[in-house]
């Protein structure tokens, strides 16, 4: 059972917008930052978004977060096949590091 | 570029102990916070535990701690995790990943190595 909750899968067709949603407490979300991680099949997961809305360098507009009180989401516009990946959010609280179940999205 | 290189993983009865090892380069590794993620197969991520970028603080998920120490040395750029008492429930893929700051809690992991697998099993 992960602390953070997100939809087991999602689903888009390519050039179709798709949101992934996280929800957590007060002790996590509600008091930290939200990270977004994309793991591709075989690799190991990727930084996709930090600090609730920041992308690192080389990662495309595409991706956006936000987080409003207990609950943060992932949009990805523009959706294209390689974007099919397992996607977790994560944030902190007291115990450290806490991690989503991901979110396994489909591109149709 | 950035590279994380874990070494040290493999097959280990339960109780008995494993040191995992992570080399990285391509960037000033003592400005920067590390940590140990694992995955178990099939499953998801998991934070293990964290250390700040002078070993002055670390942290430890519920599920290790008492058991794992995680330390560097930053003058060797090496990351380490030390894991006694192994249970079956610690079989996982083991990644190193670095902090986006220097200290352990309420960062991201901006860069991951490839991992190394750990298997507890008689």
């Amino acid at each position: 059972q992960s602390v953070l909750t997100q939809p087991p899968s999602a689903s888009g067709t390519p050039g179709q917008r798709v949101t992934i949603s996280c929800s957590g407490s007060s002790s996590n979300i509600g008091s930290n930052t939200v990270n977004w991680y994309q793991q591709l099949p075989g690799a190991a997961p990727k930084l996709l978004i930090y600090s609730n809305n920041q992308r690192p360098s080389g990662v495309p507009d595409r991706f956006s977060g936000s987080k409003s009180g207990t609950s943060a989401s992932l949009a990805i516009s523009g959706l294209h096949s390689e974007d099919e990946a397992v996607y977790y959010c994560a944030g902190w609280d007291d115990s450290g590091a806490v991690f989503g179940g991901g979110t396994k999205l489909t591109v149709l | 570029e950035v590279q994380l290189v874990e070494s040290g993983g493999g097959l280990v009865q339960p109780g008995r102990s494993l040191r995992l090892s992570c080399a990285a380069s391509g960037f000033t590794f003592d400005d920067y916070g590390m940590h140990w993620v694992r995955q178990a197969p099939g499953k998801g991520l998991e934070w293990v535990s964290g250390i700040s970028w002078n070993s002055g603080t670390t942290g430890y998920a519920d599920s290790v701690k008492g058991r794992f120490t995680i330390s560097r040395d930053n003058a060797k750029n090496s990351l380490y995790l030390q894991m006694n008492s192994l249970r079956a429930e610690d079989t996982a893929l083991y990644y190193c990943a670095k902090g986006v700051t220097l200290a352990v809690a309420g960062t991201g992991f901006d860069y991951w190595g490839q991992g190394t697998l750990v298997t507890v099993s008689s």
